[in-house]
């Protein structure tokens, strides 16, 4: 099992550019999450999902948009890249409720936003 | 709202020392408790959880924590450390109050560095 992938591994846009990051996992997990991670802040949670069709907004929704059409993707986009969205994107999933099990994380997508 | 306090941005010890990392949490109940590494250019990965039972739990790589709910604690230790331990420790906090959408997440502190000196 590859666990959790997610492409691409970095990424520089220009302000205003969109673009989309694609997490994958081959566990046949249930949820799914994107975090972000910023110096100082740890990671919070952007968006996330408890199944196939399913979304939820995280603690910090705004600017991004993201789609779970086939139980094993959840797509994170941004329309009109800021710079405040410099950060590191963690994608992770778990079999279950996650309060019950363990969320497997990805390696992370290093974007930059100039 | 449930959240959780490193209150150790960094912390340096000798290799071969002891190690303690110190997580605090707010929560209404009894929240299960997760301690995660994350070593450099990588994903997190988990170390050790604490749902109920025994307060002291053993996890992977030589870690244990302490649940004590009377301080809302859940302190990270390992009695020696290896240089391959410097990474960044991350507490997070989950709800116990049974499934409700909308309250699946983890909420994660803000990390402590390990550095580890020879």
């Amino acid at each position: 099992n590859a666990g959790v992938t997610q492409t691409p591994k970095f990424r520089v846009l220009k302000t205003g550019q969109s673009m989309t990051l694609l997490c994958a996992q081959d566990m046949n997990h249930e949820y799914m999450y994107w975090y972000r991670q910023d110096p100082g802040m740890g990671l919070r949670l952007i968006h996330y999902s408890v199944g196939e069709g399913t979304t939820a907004k995280g603690e910090v929704p705004d600017g991004y948009n993201v789609s779970r059409l086939k139980k094993q993707n959840f797509l994170l986009g941004l329309e009109s890249a800021a710079p405040s969205q410099t950060s590191v994107y963690f994608c992770a999933s778990s079999p279950d409720f996650p309060y019950t099990d363990t969320q497997y994380f990805g390696p992370g997508t290093r974007l930059t936003v100039l | 709202a449930q959240s959780v306090t490193q209150p150790d941005i960094h912390i340096t010890v000798s290799e071969g020392a002891s190690l303690e990392l110190r997580c605090n949490y707010s929560y209404g109940a009894t929240p299960y408790l997760f301690w995660y590494v994350q070593s450099p250019g990588q994903g997190l990965q988990l170390l050790l959880k604490y749902f109920s039972g025994d307060t002291l739990v053993q996890g992977i790589k030589g870690f244990e924590a302490e649940f004590k709910r009377s301080q809302s604690s859940f302190n990270l230790r390992k009695p020696s450390v290896h240089w391959s331990d410097a990474a960044e420790y991350f507490c997070a906090v989950g709800p116990s109050d049974g499934y409700n959408f909308g309250n699946e997440k983890l909420t994660f502190g803000t990390g402590t560095r390990l550095t580890i000196i020879p």
